[in-house]
């Protein structure tokens, strides 16, 4: 089966920069998308198609893409986005979601 | 805006029938794909699988001989059943809407936004 795999864990101070990757060998051809996930919460879409970012989201999350790698990166991480963050994408085929491991962001 | 609810029991005991419906406000259900995922306590997200209006499914293989999503679309809502359950598929259940967009000739994108709250469905004995 598919699989998206993504570090368990990043840890950044305030103010820096996260990045968390995604890879998968269907991505250069399938969107990723990212959801971010709080304790007791369900989770958020934060980016969607590699890079377009929803309404209501801050700037400071943006989404690229490269080959079998998308990347998620939070500028300026502020202590409200330690959370959990997940990539999603498709196979091959478009016929099966697949979420990634997942990444905890832990803020210093 | 759309907001989803999900609803049904949560306690469920071994072999039986796992049902749970989610209703849909601030929006029609007559357009877009609907989603059912899971997440067991402390581990990632599972797509369970995915119903469009007009009744076409699509379902994990990994679940596909025990699930069945129907819609009602009178009622706005959408339902999962997952048969002969055990203790592995206890989990917090979310339905989420599935907007889609095309990536190129005959791919075609799905993704989630927004999500119910969730439910957690233990099975137990």
């Amino acid at each position: 089966s598919y699989e998206l795999t993504q570090p368990p864990s990043v840890s950044v101070s305030p103010g820096q920069t996260a990045r968390i990757t995604c890879s998968g060998d269907a991505l250069p051809k399938q969107y990723a998308y990212w959801y971010q996930q709080k304790p007791g919460q369900a989770p958020v879409l934060v980016i969607y198609k590699d890079s377009e970012r929803p309404s209501g989201i801050p700037e400071r999350f943006s989404g690229s893409s490269s080959g079998t790698t998308v990347t998620l990166t939070i500028s300026g991480v502020q202590a409200e986005d330690e959370a959990d963050y997940y990539c999603q994408s498709a196979d091959s085929s478009g016929t099966y979601q697949v979420f990634g491991t997942g990444t905890k962001v832990t803020v210093l | 805006q759309v907001q989803l609810q999900e609803s049904g029991p949560g306690l469920v005991k071994p072999s039986e029938t796992l049902s749970l419906t989610c209703t849909v406000s601030g929006g029609s259900i007559s357009s877009y794909y609907w989603s059912w995922i899971r997440q067991p306590p402390g581990k990632g997200l599972e797509w369970i699988g995915y119903i469009y209006y007009s009744g076409s499914t699509n379902y994990n293989p990994s679940l596909k001989s025990r699930v069945t999503i129907s819609v009602d679309t009178s009622k706005n809502q959408f339902s999962l059943k997952l048969s002969s359950v055990t203790a592995a598929d206890t989990a917090v259940y979310y339905c989420a809407r599935t907007p889609g967009a095309y990536c190129g000739g005959d791919c075609y994108s799905l993704w989630f936004d927004p999500w119910g709250q969730g439910t957690l469905v233990t099975v137990s004995s």
